[in-house]
C-alpha cells in the first residue's frame, strides 16, 4: 500500500528564517511526486512535479528536491505570505488506479 | 482562478435531505476526481472518471453517488448523509487519467451535515 508521511506536522518560523519540509514515501514504482500549497478553506494549489531522484525544481523562495525515498521542500528567506499547509502526494500504484495518495501536510506559519 | 469551479462553496444539509455538488473544469482535461478532506486526515480519493467512464470507486458508501455527463462536468449526489460526512469536498481534473500528469483542484465545497 502506498504511504506518504510528512514532517513536521507544524512549523513556526520567523520571517527570513530558512528551513525544509520533509516528505517520505513508500510506493511500488514512483511515477512522480507532487507538491501542493493549501490555504485555509481553499483547494490545493499545484506547485511542483518531480519524477526522478536528483531532480530539483524552483519557484520563487521554494525549491523541491527528490531522492529515492523522500522529497524536501526548501523554503529560503520566507515571508508571511508563505504561510500555508504544504501537501505532498504520489500517484496511486495499485493496478492502474488513478488519483493521488496524499500526506497529512505540514502547517507552516511565518511570523513577521 | 484555477480553471476548476465548484458550487456551492458552502452547504448545510439535514440527514434526510438530498443535495448535489457540482464541478466544472475549463482546462480541456479528460479525467476528473472527487476527494474528501476531513480535519486532521489526509485527502482521501473517492471517485475517478476518465473520459466519462468511472475507473475508481474507493470503497465509498452508496449514499454518495457520482455522475459525469461529459469530460467537463462532474457531480456528487448526496442523500441520507451522516454527521461524520461533514468535510471539505474537493474536485480535481487532470489532462489524462494516468498518474504522471498534474491534477488541478477547485476551491471545494464545505459540507456540514446536521
Amino acid at each position: 500500500e502506498d504511504q506518504v508521511t510528512q514532517s513536521p506536522e507544524a512549523l513556526r518560523l520567523q520571517e527570513g528564517e530558512s528551513s525544509s519540509l520533509n516528505c517520505s514515501y513508500t510506493v511500488s514504482g514512483l511515477r512522480g511526486l507532487f507538491w501542493y500549497r493549501q490555504d485555509p478553506g481553499k483547494g490545493p494549489e499545484f506547485l511542483f512535479t518531480l519524477y526522478s531522484a536528483g531532480e530539483e525544481k524552483e519557484k520563487e523562495r521554494l525549491k523541491a528536491t527528490l531522492t529515492k525515498k523522500e522529497s524536501f521542500l526548501h523554503i529560503t528567506a520566507p515571508k508571511p505570505e508563505d504561510s500555508a499547509t504544504y501537501l505532498c502526494a504520489v500517484p496511486n500504484s495499485g493496478g492502474g488506479a488513478d488519483g493521488l495518495t496524499f500526506g497529512k501536510g505540514t502547517h507552516l506559519i511565518i511570523q513577521p | 482562478e484555477t480553471g476548476v469551479t465548484q458550487t456551492p462553496r458552502h452547504l448545510v444539509m439535514g440527514m434526510t435531505n438530498k443535495k448535489s455538488l457540482k464541478c466544472e473544469q475549463h482546462l480541456g482535461h479528460n479525467a476528473m476526481y472527487w476527494y474528501k478532506q476531513s480535519a486532521k486526515k489526509p485527502l482521501e480519493l473517492m471517485f475517478v472518471y476518465n473520459f466519462k467512464e468511472q475507473t475508481e470507486n474507493n470503497s465509498v458508501p452508496s449514499r454518495f453517488s457520482p455522475e459525469c455527463p461529459n469530460s467537463s462536468h462532474l457531480f456528487l449526489h448526496l442523500h441520507t448523509l451522516q454527521p461524520e460526512d461533514s468535510a471539505l469536498y474537493l474536485c480535481a481534473s487532470s489532462l489524462t487519467g494516468t498518474a504522471n500528469t498534474e491534477a488541478f483542484f477547485g476551491q471545494g465545497t464545505r459540507l456540514t451535515v446536521v
